[in-house]
């Protein structure tokens, strides 16, 4: 069945310093979602990825979709603590199911 | 607009106990999702439903656990004879068509 990774499962970083987590799914998307938790919150999405190699930026956040649609990425330039979560991707392979992927939680050390 | 909106927020319930789960989605969204997450854990997807269809419930344990999503009013996600192991704080999202989910604050459930 379909299957989302992600790696790292946990990242402590220096504030400054940059950081980036990674999303590959076992079968090709029609589209890829990333969402944000803060502790003891709700999941809160990001952004939106649909088209081969799209790249799409955020202020400091930057995510991509791989070329192949199977994998993705966020990456984060000089972290500040309001960055602290865990960030999920969630694949979307047509229909209206999303699969998570297992998330990432980010510390961000002053 | 109000978003999700989930209650309880916190739930206490003894061994054996039901729980009921409520979640009403954003307004204008047909389609619900529960997932469900232990402390320092993944979003582990559960059912999806449309009014009055479960679209697909292949995370959902075959024992004790049902929701539902009627014509009128929240959708409900109801756990019988409740174990230790259920506790998780248990979130519902929403969204119509492919747009994004939106989350409710979560029910967090305590089995004691």
């Amino acid at each position: 069945g379909q299957q989302v990774m992600q790696i790292p499962q946990y990242q402590h970083v220096q504030e400054g310093e940059d950081f980036t987590t990674y999303c590959n799914s076992s079968t090709t998307l029609s589209n890829i979602q990333w969402y944000k938790q803060r502790p003891g919150g709700h999941p809160v999405f990001l952004i939106q990825l649909v088209k081969s190699g799209e790249v799409k930026k955020q202020k400091r956040l930057t995510f991509q979709f791989g070329e192949a649609k199977k994998n993705s990425s966020l990456h984060i330039t000089a972290t500040q603590t309001t960055d602290v979560g865990t960030y999920f991707c969630a694949g979307h392979q047509g229909g209206n199911q999303f699969y998570f992927g297992t998330g990432t939680s980010l510390t961000v050390i002053p | 607009n109000a978003g999700v909106m989930q209650n309880p927020r916190h739930l206490v319930r003894r061994r054996g106990q039901e729980a009921r789960l409520r979640c009403s989605p954003m307004k204008g969204h047909s389609h619900v999702y529960w997932y469900r997450q232990l402390p320092e854990e993944g979003l582990k997807f559960m059912v999806y439903l449309q009014k009055e269809n479960i679209i697909d419930e292949s995370g959902m344990p075959k024992e004790r656990f049902s929701a539902e999503f009627p014509k009128e009013g929240p959708s409900i996600l109801r756990i019988q004879q409740v174990v230790r192991g259920d506790s998780a704080a248990y979130f519902c999202a929403s969204s119509q068509g492919n747009s994004p989910l939106h989350f409710g604050n979560g029910t967090r459930l305590t089995v004691t």
